[in-house]
C-alpha cells in the first residue's frame, strides 16, 4: 500500500504565475489534510476535503488559494498569481475518516514551492 | 486557542548521550499528541501517537510521555546516535492538528 503521494516534489514559479500542487491519498483514505510550512516555521493546516467537499477552510488565506478533491483524481491545491511569500513547504495528509481519537493522519513527502 | 511550543529550539548533544526534548499545549481538551521526525528538505515520518487517556507510548530507543493535566509531554531518546540529527517536531490533535516549531537536533560523533 502506497503511502500519500505529492507532486511535484519541487515546484518553481515567477511572480504573478499559477502553482498546482497535487496530493493522492493513501489507498482507501477519503479525507485529505494540507499543511504549509514556512521558513523556519511550524506546519500550519490550512484546509480538510473530503470527496467532492471542503469541511474546513479556516486556515486558507481569503485570496489567491483554492482547493478540491474530486470524486476521481487527486486533491489539488491551487495558488494563483504566487508571490514571494508563498514560497514553502505543502504538505498532505490523510485520513481512512474524519476526527476523532484514534484517526491518525498520513503525511506525504511534501511539495517544496519557490517563487522567484 | 491551541498553541505548542518546543523548547529548547535547537540541540547538540554528543554521540551516546540520552537526551529530553519538551514540549507544551495550552488546551489541555487533546484527542491525542503525537511527535515526529522531518529530515531537512524531507516529509514528516511518525514517531510515537500517544492518545488522550495514556501516559506514555515507546518504540525503540524512544520513549514519549503525555501530562494532560499539564500540558506537557517529552520525548526522550536514550544512547543517541548521528543518525537521531533531525528537526523533532510535537503535534497536538483537537479538532485539528496543531504542531510545535520544533527542535534541531543534531548529534555529534
Amino acid at each position: 500500500n502506497a503511502g500519500v503521494m505529492q507532486n511535484p516534489r519541487h515546484l518553481v514559479r515567477r511572480r504573478g504565475q499559477e502553482a498546482r500542487l497535487r496530493c493522492s491519498p493513501m489507498k482507501g483514505h477519503s479525507h485529505v489534510y494540507w499543511y504549509r510550512q514556512l521558513p523556519e516555521e511550524g506546519l500550519k493546516f490550512m484546509v480538510y476535503l473530503q470527496k467532492e467537499n471542503i469541511i474546513d477552510e479556516s486556515g486558507m488565506p481569503k485570496e489567491r488559494f483554492s482547493a478540491e478533491f474530486p470524486k476521481e483524481g487527486p486533491s489539488i491545491l491551487r495558488i494563483q498569481q504566487v508571490v514571494r511569500g508563498d514560497s514553502a513547504a505543502y504538505f498532505c495528509a490523510s485520513s481512512p475518516q474524519p476526527g476523532g481519537a484514534y484517526n491518525e493522519q498520513f503525511f506525504g513527502p511534501g511539495t517544496r514551492l519557490t517563487v522567484l | 486557542k491551541q498553541e505548542v511550543t518546543q523548547i529548547p529550539a535547537a540541540l547538540s548533544v554528543p554521540e551516546g548521550e540520552n537526551l529530553v526534548l519538551n514540549c507544551s499545549f495550552t488546551d489541555s481538551a487533546i484527542y491525542n499528541l503525537q511527535w515526529f521526525r522531518q529530515d531537512p528538505g524531507k516529509g514528516l515520518t511518525s514517531l510515537l501517537l500517544i492518545q488522550s487517556s495514556q501516559r506514555e507510548q515507546t518504540s525503540g530507543r524512544l520513549n514519549a510521555s503525555l501530562d494532560k493535566s499539564s500540558g506537557r509531554s517529552t520525548l526522550y531518546i536514550a544512547a543517541s546516535q548521528p543518525g537521531d540529527s533531525a528537526t523533532y517536531l510535537c503535534a497536538v490533535r483537537d479538532d485539528k492538528i496543531i504542531f510545535g516549531k520544533g527542535t534541531r537536533l543534531h548529534i555529534l560523533p
